[in-house]
């Protein structure tokens, strides 16, 4: 079965420090996306950033990058500078097998920015 | 600015009472989907469209049911709401198998 797996149920990072969020993954697809998306809390669920499995080169979006290591099916997501408004949960997601663009999910990962 | 949209943000509806939540769209995606997603869980896929094709999830209770009228629209009606339906309800869109853009969701109460 294709999995998505957060193992970091809770994380907490100080304003203007950095964070990784971990995710793992399961597929025997060669060829897929990677997603992590951001739902603070009552709001709407945001695209962060996307990983196209094909591209070696790690996806960067301003303060969010990822680290992308497709042979250990890991993608982690990096925030620099953290700030208030990164406060949020945060979930890692892909497209299973033969999806015609239907999400599986991890289980989320609710980050605390501390001031 | 194109946008998903969900409406009501927030809606009450009695146990067994049939309720209908609706989502437009502006983006002109032809896939649709339909997300479940309790409280501190991941979101579940109920069902999606891919442009008038239906396609429902193994494990969505027959209570759910869902209509496509255009490709703006779409729409979810729970038949006969029970205690375990109260949730948030994610529409979201995409063009294929790429980028989700979701609304802004609809909480379910059931009294």
């Amino acid at each position: 079965a294709q999995t998505v797996t957060q193992s970091q149920p809770e994380m907490s990072v100080q304003e203007a420090e950095t964070v990784t969020l971990s995710c793992t993954y399961d597929t025997s697809e060669s060829d897929y996306y990677l997603f992590w998306y951001k739902q603070p809390p009552s709001r709407q669920m945001i695209l962060v950033i996307r990983q196209e499995a094909y591209k070696q080169q790690n996806a960067t979006e301003n303060r969010f990058s990822v680290n992308f290591q497709k042979a250990a099916k890991s993608f982690s997501l990096k925030i620099s500078d953290s700030q208030l408004g990164d406060a949020a949960m945060y979930f890692c997601a892909f497209p299973p097998w033969g999806s015609q663009g239907n999400l599986i999910f991890g289980k989320g990962t609710k980050l605390s920015v501390k001031p | 600015d194109a946008m998903v949209i969900q409406n009501p943000r927030y809606q009450v509806t009695q146990f067994g009472k049939p309720v209908t939540l609706s989502c437009s769209q502006t983006l002109n995606h032809n896939v649709m989907y339909w997300y479940q997603q309790k409280s501190s869980q991941a979101p579940k896929l109920l069902f999606h469209y891919y442009d008038k094709d239906f396609n429902n999830e193994a494990d969505t209770p027959d209570n759910f049911q869902s209509r496509r009228p255009n490709t703006s629209f779409c729409f979810l009606d729970i038949r006969s709401p029970g205690l375990g339906d109260a949730a948030m309800y994610l529409c979201a869109t995409s063009r294929g198998p790429g980028e989700a853009f979701f609304g802004q969701g609809t909480r379910l109460t059931v009294v």
